[in-house]
């Protein structure tokens, strides 16, 4: 299976620039989605094919990637970005996630 | 609009199986290139895709779990099925179905359900 890396946890004040990495341990080429779950609620899709952004999220968040590596961008955080985001992949079978970093604000 | 709900057996007792059901309104499993997937995620950890259907009657399983797992579609009334044999503590999850889309050469799990709490306790 392809095995998704995510540091687990980031603290970034609002109005700052936040990346969050993913890294896959084989290639996905750019089969790689991010998604935001805020607790208690079901994950909501960001970004779709490493860099694009799906329709009604806010143009703070970018994606970019190929390969083994991507980063989701949020500039600039804002206070209702608090959550936990995952990255998926679904180029190779099975799809896998991520473990999901979790982002507060200071 | 796309919507997803998910629904089945709340309590189970080890062994038994489970058995979950996805209504969903706003697309069609008849349409070319679309799947429903379902994915778990046990509470406060990540996220496990299970197995999924597609338009042409196309069926994926996750290896870890095939043997135990059953997927199916009433395409006519808009569901999506979900059947887990022999099911133990470790199964006690949140179990969502998504819809999932071709997005080209990759498919996308674009809509997600609220997700449907199930544990398995004796």
């Amino acid at each position: 299976d392809t095995v998704l890396t995510q540091s687990p946890a980031l603290a970034v004040s609002p109005g700052e620039r936040v990346t969050i990495s993913c890294r896959a341990s084989e290639s996905v080429s750019t089969g790689m989605h991010w998604y935001q779950q805020k607790p208690g609620q079901q994950p909501k899709l960001l970004i779709y094919g490493a860099s694009n952004l799906e329709s009604g999220v806010p143009a703070r968040f970018s994606g970019s990637g190929s390969g083994t590596d991507f980063t989701l961008t949020i500039d600039p955080v804002e206070a209702d970005d608090t959550a936990t985001y995952f990255c998926q992949q679904s180029w190779n079978d099975p799809h896998t996630f991520g473990a999901g970093t979790k982002l507060e604000l200071k | 609009q796309v919507t997803l709900k998910e629904s089945g057996t709340g309590i189970l007792q080890p062994s038994q199986a489970l058995s979950l059901t996805c209504s969903f309104s706003g697309f069609s499993l008849s349409t070319t290139g679309i799947c429903v997937s379902w994915i778990r995620q046990p509470s406060g950890k990540g996220l496990e895709w299970l197995a999924d259907i597609c338009w042409d009657d196309g069926k994926g399983y996750n290896p870890s779990l095939k043997n135990r797992l059953s997927i199916s579609k009433d395409t006519s009334n808009n569901q999506a099925f979900l059947k887990i044999t022999s099911v133990d503590t470790a199964d006690t999850a949140t179990y969502y179905c998504a819809r999932m889309g071709s997005y080209g050469y990759y498919y996308v799990m674009d809509a997600w359900g609220q997700g449907a709490s199930v544990t398995v306790s004796s």
